[in-house]
């Protein structure tokens, strides 16, 4: 079996900050995502890739950046922290668009 | 583009009662994949049950779910709830591309 490992587990910003969540999976999955998940919203889909180096915008792209830098990481930037927002942002993996999709424990983000 | 509707974001039954969980999609293409994740309280979500293949019952871990495409819907149901059943559920969407589609989450809660 494999792992999805999201660093850090809790992450609290202030307002106005630029942020950065991480994740590595050794499944040796191709395509990997990051998803928000807010009370009564589901899970929202910000980024993913396919592969290395590829990007692909999601829903709920705005605000954040991703880079995917090798195939088994995969990092997410929010660009400018909101003050009062609170989510947990959960990272995840595919070995294609069809197949299970396996996920991290999440990063709970807090911005004061 | 692609939807996926959860009717209930909350559903509280007493133990032993049967379950259901509502889920419907939208989608203007004729694939359809459909997944149902269950997310405990402090793990990781995981995949419970999915099917691709029209009016044919899947069972997992007691639960089930039936693709209908005439109705587009894809509802969990088990016959007898259990305590250990409380968590949060999603059911989610892809027609074979990248983008994993996910409803709102339906919140179960189990009682004695």
């Amino acid at each position: 079996g494999g792992i999805i490992t999201q660093t850090p587990k809790f992450l609290i910003g202030q307002e106005g900050q630029k942020l950065t969540l991480k994740c590595q999976q050794n499944f040796n999955h191709d395509t990997m995502y990051w998803y928000r998940q807010d009370s009564g919203k589901g899970l929202r889909l910000i980024y993913y890739s396919i592969t290395e180096n590829d990007l692909q915008k999601g829903d709920l792209s705005e605000g954040y950046d991703a880079s995917r830098e090798k195939k088994s990481s995969f990092s997410l930037t929010v660009t400018s922290a909101q003050k009062n927002e609170m989510a947990v942002f959960l990272c995840a993996s595919s070995i294609s668009q069809i197949t299970e999709v396996f996920f991290g424990k999440g990063t709970r983000l807090t911005v004061v | 583009g692609d939807s996926v509707t959860q009717t209930e974001g909350l559903v509280t039954l007493t133990e032993g009662l049967p379950v259901m969980l509502n889920c419907t999609y939208q989608t203007i293409y004729s694939n359809a994949f459909l997944f149902w994740y269950v997310h405990y309280l402090n793990e990781s979500p995981w995949l419970l049950l999915r099917s691709s293949t029209d009016n044919k019952r899947t069972e997992h871990q007691g639960f089930h779910a039936t693709l209908h495409k005439s109705s587009s819907s894809f509802h969990l149901q088990k016959s007898s709830a259990q305590l250990s059943d409380s968590a949060l559920y999603y059911c989610a969407f892809n027609n074979a591309g990248a983008k994993l589609t996910f409803g709102g989450g339906t919140r179960l809660t189990v009682r004695p």
